[in-house]
C-alpha cells in the first residue's frame, strides 16, 4: 500500500528542545516536501526537495532545517523549537517533477510550550 | 509571494443542497487543484486543472479554471454528510514551467458543515 508516514504524529516539547519529525514514503517519488498547516492560513510550504541530496526553501522556512540523504526519508528538524512554531504539520510527496500532485502524510500536531 | 484568497471560509448547510466556494489571485497561476481535508487527516487531492476555461467533474464535484488564470471554483452538488471537511485550493508557481519546480501555494481554506 502506497503511504506516506510521519512520526510522531503528536509532539509536546519545551522552548530550545531540538526536535525532528520524520517523514517516510514507500513510493519512490522524487519529490518531497513540507507545510504546516495553521488557522485561516492555509498550509504553507516550509522546504521541498527536487530529489536526493537537492533541497530549497519554501515560504516560511525560517527555524527549520530539512535534509535528503535518501529517497524514501524526508526529515524535518527544529533546532530550537519557539512557542510560534506549534503548528500542525504535514509531509507530502509527489512523482518526478509533477509537483501539481502531491499525496500528503496524517499530520504531526507539535505544541511548543 | 503569490497569494490565494479562498471564499467563504466556512459554510454551514443542509444535506442535499449544492454548495459553491471559489479562489482568487492576484497574479495568474498554470495550474488550480482543488484539495479535501477529512478531520484529522493529511489533504487529498480531488481535481487538478490545466488550461484556462477548463471544466472538469468528479462525481458531484465540479471545478473550473478561470479564463483570467486568475480564479477557480469548486461546486459540490447535493451535499452529503461525508462532504465535511476542509476544501483547499492550490496552485503551482507561475514561475514554474511545466508545473515544475516545487513550490505549491494554498488557500485559507473553506471549512464545510453539513448538516443531516
Amino acid at each position: 500500500e502506497a503511504q506516506v508516514t510521519q512520526n510522531p504524529r503528536y509532539l509536546i516539547t519545551v522552548t530550545g528542545k531540538k526536535l525532528t519529525v520524520t517523514c517516510s514514503q514507500n513510493m519512490n517519488h522524487e519529490y518531497m516536501s513540507w507545510y504546516r498547516q495553521d488557522p485561516g492560513l492555509g498550509l504553507r510550504q516550509i522546504y521541498y526537495s527536487m530529489n536526493v541530496e537537492v533541497t530549497d526553501k519554501g515560504d516560511v522556512p525560517e527555524g527549520y532545517k530539512v535534509s535528503r540523504k535518501e529517497k524514501r526519508n524526508f526529515p524535518l528538524i527544529l533546532e530550537s523549537p519557539s512557542p510560534n512554531q506549534t503548528s500542525l504539520y504535514f509531509c507530502a510527496t509527489a512523482q518526478g517533477a509533477r509537483t501539481d500532485t502531491q499525496y500528503f502524510g496524517p499530520g504531526t500536531r507539535l505544541t511548543v510550550l | 509571494g503569490q497569494q490565494l484568497n479562498q471564499s467563504p471560509q466556512s459554510m454551514f448547510i443542509q444535506e442535499g443542497e449544492d454548495v459553491s466556494m471559489n479562489c482568487t489571485s492576484s497574479s495568474i497561476f498554470n495550474t488550480w487543484l482543488w484539495y479535501k481535508q477529512d478531520p484529522g487527516e493529511g489533504p487529498v487531492l480531488l481535481i487538478a486543472l490545466y488550461k484556462a476555461g477548463e471544466l472538469t467533474s468528479n462525481g458531484r464535484l465540479t471545478a473550473q479554471f478561470g479564463i483570467t488564470r486568475k480564479d477557480s471554483f469548486l461546486n459540490i452538488s447535493a451535499s452529503i454528510p461525508s462532504d465535511v471537511g476542509i476544501y483547499f485550493c492550490a496552485g503551482t508557481d507561475p514561475n514554474m514551467i511545466y508545473n515544475q519546480g516545487g513550490k505549491l501555494i494554498f488557500g485559507q481554506g473553506t471549512e464545510l458543515s453539513v448538516k443531516p
